[in-house]
């Protein structure tokens, strides 16, 4: 199994406050991504790295920063939760970002916002 | 843009026999690859198999084979030999190789499999 460990595994907070979900990886890829899974929706893709302190948008970014100061590393941060953002927040890894390498996930968070 | 459909909210499936799981795909891209991944009820997300668009043969991985019809735009999963173990929510997802999207993993909204005794 990809080396990916999601902290934490389970959040509940209220709406307005800050949140930052970490995602680790020990397989010193380069390719980081922060994906949500909704009901009906599959996932989609929020944000995602190509490398130390490189991120980009991805599909569904609005009320999402990211910052990856680590290669290992790659938070993302919710600055002012809304009910919205209730979601499965899943980060994947991968070697390369363009071309038909898989991505590998971590475990999720479930992320509750009251 | 690229899309993935899945039209089989949920099967069912008896233990030992095999199943298909359809998904068919839209692009622009000449060049793109096909995946499925496994989210069991635990809910992590397991990657199964994968067959890039210029794959002359069809993808097969242990029980997992890759139904590929490029012009018909389908990517079928199939599972032979049903375990128990194998009832879990199924995504069919595309990546392209240029663009904008070529960073992204498009899924499809799945297809729930229950394996029967």
């Amino acid at each position: 199994d990809a080396g990916i460990t999601q902290s934490p595994r389970h959040k509940v907070t209220e709406t307005g406050t800050p949140v930052t979900l970490r995602c680790h990886q020990t397989e010193n890829h380069r390719y980081m991504y922060w994906y949500r899974q909704d009901p009906g929706h599959g996932l989609r893709l929020i944000h995602y790295s190509y490398g130390v302190k490189d991120t980009d948008k991805g599909e569904v970014s609005d009320g999402y920063s990211v910052s990856r100061s680590k290669t290992e590393d790659f938070l993302l941060t919710l600055e002012s939760a809304t009910s919205s953002q209730t979601s499965v927040y899943f980060c994947a890894i991968s070697e390369k970002g363009q071309g038909h390498q898989p991505q590998h996930f971590g475990d999720g968070t479930r992320l509750s916002i009251l | 843009a690229q899309k993935i459909t899945q039209t089989q909210p949920g099967m069912f499936v008896q233990e030992k026999e095999a199943v298909t799981l359809d998904c068919t795909y839209d692009t622009s891209d000449p060049s793109y690859g096909l995946f499925w991944y496994k989210q069991p009820s635990s809910g992590e997300m397991i990657f199964l198999i994968y067959q890039g668009s210029y794959d002359q043969q069809n993808a097969t991985e242990g029980r997992y084979s890759l139904n590929f019809q490029k012009a018909r735009k389908s990517a079928n999963l199939v599972i032979s030999a049903s375990q128990l173990g194998d009832s879990a929510m199924y995504f069919c997802a595309m990546k392209g190789d240029s663009g904008a999207g070529s960073y992204q993993l498009t899924f499809g909204k799945g297809t729930k499999l229950s394996v029967i005794p």
